[in-house]
């Protein structure tokens, strides 16, 4: 069966330090990644999304990049956290097929200090 | 472009009783329909989908979902609701413009009381 999994489940960083989260999946080969941010009572923001190594969409410009290096791994990255970063990360897998469900990891809350 | 509202950011219900949670949705076709559920501090999990066919949807947990095409609406319901339900539901619609955008609700938190 597949799994994803998303690491670190909480992470403290000062503002102006650099972010690395990081979001395997296995069981599956070429799946569709997503980097969603969830803000209270906001639902959920959809950031960066990828259909293929080295194929990255972002939908929100801001101080986030990502990059899928492997068919499985994605990594969302800041050179300079602000403040306004903190938040809940949640990285998710779907099949390649159009409007196939979503399956989340269980997500990071960065608290930017 | 697509849209999904949850009119309810919070609800209340009793152990034990129905409930209902809401769900209108903008959309140009036929859509592609979703709820999720988040427990506090997690992911969310799929409860079910709706992409075509018979407008009454099964999920897990005991969860079904109507689509009504007349009233935009993709509600939520279980005939009795127990404590483990309390969570954060969702409603998300799929993407018209290619197939990767899924645009999610602001979701609806359920309380349960004993």
């Amino acid at each position: 069966s597949q799994t994803i999994h998303q690491w670190p489940a909480t992470l403290v960083q000062p503002v102006g330090s650099p972010l690395s989260l990081e979001c395997t999946v296995e069981g599956t080969s070429n799946p569709n990644l997503y980097w969603y941010r969830q803000a209270a009572g906001r639902g959920l923001q959809l950031l960066f999304y990828s259909v293929g190594i080295g194929q990255i969409s972002s939908e929100v410009p801001q101080n986030l990049s990502a990059s899928r290096p492997q068919d499985r791994q994605f990594i969302l990255s800041s050179k300079k956290l602000l403040l306004s970063d903190s938040g809940f990360y949640l990285c998710a897998w779907s099949e390649g097929a159009d409007n196939s469900p979503l399956h989340f990891g269980n997500g990071t809350r960065l608290t930017v200090t | 472009a697509q849209s999904v509202t949850q009119p309810d950011i919070h609800i209340t219900v009793s152990e034990g009783a129905s409930l209902e949670l809401r769900c209108n949705y903008s959309y140009g076709a036929t859509p592609y329909l979703f709820w999720y559920v988040q427990s506090p501090g997690q992911g969310l999990q799929l409860l079910l989908k709706y992409f075509s066919g018979d407008t009454l949807v099964q999920g897990i947990k005991g969860f079904e979902a109507e689509f009504k095409r007349s009233q935009s609406s993709f509600n939520l319901r279980k005939p009795s609701v127990h404590w483990s339900d309390a969570a954060e539901y969702f409603c998300a619609v799929g993407d018209d413009t290619g197939g990767f955008k899924t645009i999610f609700g602001a979701g609806t938190r359920l309380f349960v009381k004993a």
